[in-house]
C-alpha cells in the first residue's frame, strides 16, 4: 500500500492477556519508529528501528514491551501481562531518510 | 532534556476566522520543527515543517516560523475552514545524537463552525 498500514486498528485485551500489533511500513523505509499515545496526550517515543537493528529502545516504558523487526521490513511490538495503564493508541511510522516522518493510523489497545 | 509546549484547547472558531496556535520549545542545539495534524479517525499527517531558524514552512493556507529568539514555532491560518477541525501537535526533532526522535507537545483541539 501507499501508506503505513498496522493491524489490528481495535483490539480489547483482558488485563494479564498478551498482545501482539503489527506495522507495515512504507516499501523501501530504512527508519521504523513506535510511538505511544495515551488518551489526550502527544505521542511518546518508544523505540527506533533502522533496517532490522533496534537502535534505540529507551522509550519502552517496562519489561513488558518488546518490539522486533527481524527482516528489517515488517515490525511487531509486543506487550506482555498487559496492564490497564498500557491503554492507548501504539502509532507505528516509518521513513526513508532525512526527518520527514510518515505516521499510521495506529492500533487503539484497551485494556479491561 | 527537549519539550515542547503548545497552546491548550480547544480552540473554537468560526469559518474564515484567524487562526493562531502557540507553540514554544526547549532544546539543545538548533532541532527541526514540526506541525502535524490528526484528523477525526485518521492517522497524523505531517502538515508542515522548518529546519533551520527563519525558515517559514507553508501548506494548505498554513503558515508557521521558526523563531530561534523566542523559541517559537506558531502556527497560523488567514481564514480558517470547517474541514481544518482536527488536533494539531507541534513537535521538534533533535539536531544530536537522537536527530530521529520526535517529541511532541500535548495537542490542540481546534473546532471550525460554519
Amino acid at each position: 500500500g501507499a501508506g503505513v498500514s498496522q493491524s489490528p486498528r481495535y483490539k480489547v485485551a483482558k488485563r494479564g492477556q498478551d498482545v501482539a500489533l503489527r506495522c507495515d511500513p512504507i516499501s523501501g523505509h530504512v527508519s521504523l519508529f513506535w510511538y505511544q499515545q495515551a488518551l489526550g496526550q502527544g505521542p511518546e517515543f518508544l523505540t527506533y528501528f533502522q533496517n532490522e537493528a533496534q537502535l534505540d529502545k529507551s522509550g519502552l516504558p517496562s519489561d513488558r514491551f518488546f518490539a522486533e523487526r527481524p527482516e528489517g521490513s515488517v515490525s511487531t511490538l509486543k506487550i506482555q501481562r498487559t496492564q490497564q495503564e498500557d491503554s492507548a493508541v501504539y502509532l507505528c511510522a516509518s521513513s526513508l531518510s532525512g526527518n520527514t516522518i510518515y505516521f499510521g493510523e495506529g492500533s487503539w489497545l484497551t485494556v479491561v | 532534556g527537549d519539550s515542547v509546549t503548545q497552546m491548550e484547547g480547544p480552540v473554537t472558531l468560526s469559518e474564515e476566522a484567524f487562526l493562531t496556535i502557540n507553540c514554544t520549545y526547549t532544546a539543545t542545539g538548533y532541532p527541526s520543527l514540526f506541525w502535524y495534524v490528526q484528523y477525526p479517525g485518521e492517522g497524523l499527517q505531517l502538515l508542515l515543517k522548518a529546519t533551520k531558524a527563519d525558515d517559514k514552512g507553508s501548506n494548505k493556507g498554513f503558515e508557521a516560523t521558526y523563531r530561534k529568539e523566542t523559541t517559537s514555532f506558531h502556527l497560523e491560518k488567514g481564514s480558517v475552514q470547517v474541514s481544518d477541525s482536527a488536533v494539531y501537535f507541534c513537535a521538534l526533532m533533535s539536531s544530536g545524537g537522537s536527530n530521529y526522535k520526535l517529541t511532541f507537545g500535548k495537542g490542540t483541539l481546534l473546532t471550525v463552525n460554519p
